[in-house]
């Protein structure tokens, strides 16, 4: 059974930069026609798709925050990883990793990380 | 403000059914077949309920169903139990640019 696990750091600094990685276990990443993404959720809110990145290497991230994310691949580790540059308070959310078969289509998620960002 | 339009509660007794509906427009929703809900409970990850518009993954009890109407999708929960109290979100494909909207969730309530 595959499982996601993210990791990182629960507190960032207003203009820094967030790296969070998600391990994957039960399953190999490099197995092919996955799409491995990032949704977060706001506190109390809804859901958002902050993008994924396919197992050719290609990418999409979301357009209102394409300016600030990289997502990347470790196959050696079999992890993937989301970087998220200049945060603010409102990047204050649950980051969750997740594995689809299809872009609208998750089927495992790991458990959440919370990432608040105070100074 | 989230792209597709979902109310924010919805209720019903156990064994009775409810409807939870998604709206978005042509762009989305109604523009293809590729609508998903998810059910949320508190503290809680996400789990696939429907996916396409209809579709069970495997474990999901039939009394959850999905449909489709235009720019309107609906998740429907027959013979409510205790443990469907719980967030529920719908997805949607949205096209090359924005790829994957949500609902802003419903908060299923069972009396």
């Amino acid at each position: 059974q595959v499982q996601l696990q993210e990791s990182g750091p629960g507190l960032v600094k207003p203009s820094q930069t967030v790296s969070l990685t998600c391990t994957v276990s039960g399953g190999s990443i490099s197995s092919g026609g996955y799409y491995w993404s990032w949704i977060r959720q706001h506190p109390g809110k809804g859901l958002e798709w902050i993008g994924y990145i396919y197992d050719s290497g290609s990418t999409y991230y979301n357009p209102s925050l394409k300016s600030r994310v990289t997502i990347s691949l470790d196959t050696s580790k079999n992890q993937f990883s989301l970087k998220l540059s200049s945060v603010t308070a409102a990047d204050t959310a649950v980051y969750y990793c997740a594995r689809a078969p299809s872009i609208v289509v998750v089927t495992h998620w790991g458990q959440g990380t919370l990432v608040t960002v105070s100074s | 403000q989230s792209a597709l339009t979902q109310p924010p509660s919805a209720s019903g007794s156990p064994g009775q059914s409810v409807t939870i509906s998604c709206t978005g427009t042509s762009s989305d929703v109604g523009g293809y077949n590729y609508v998903s809900w998810y059910q949320q409970h508190p503290g809680k990850a996400p789990k696939l309920m429907i996916y396409e518009v209809n579709k069970r993954p495997s474990g999901v009890p039939d009394r959850f169903s999905g449909s489709k109407s235009g720019n309107t999708a609906s998740l429907t929960v027959s013979g409510l139990q205790a443990e469907d109290e719980a967030d529920y979100y719908c997805s949607s494909y949205a096209g090359s640019n924005n790829l994957v909207v949500f609902g802003g969730g419903t908060k299923l309530t069972v009396l």
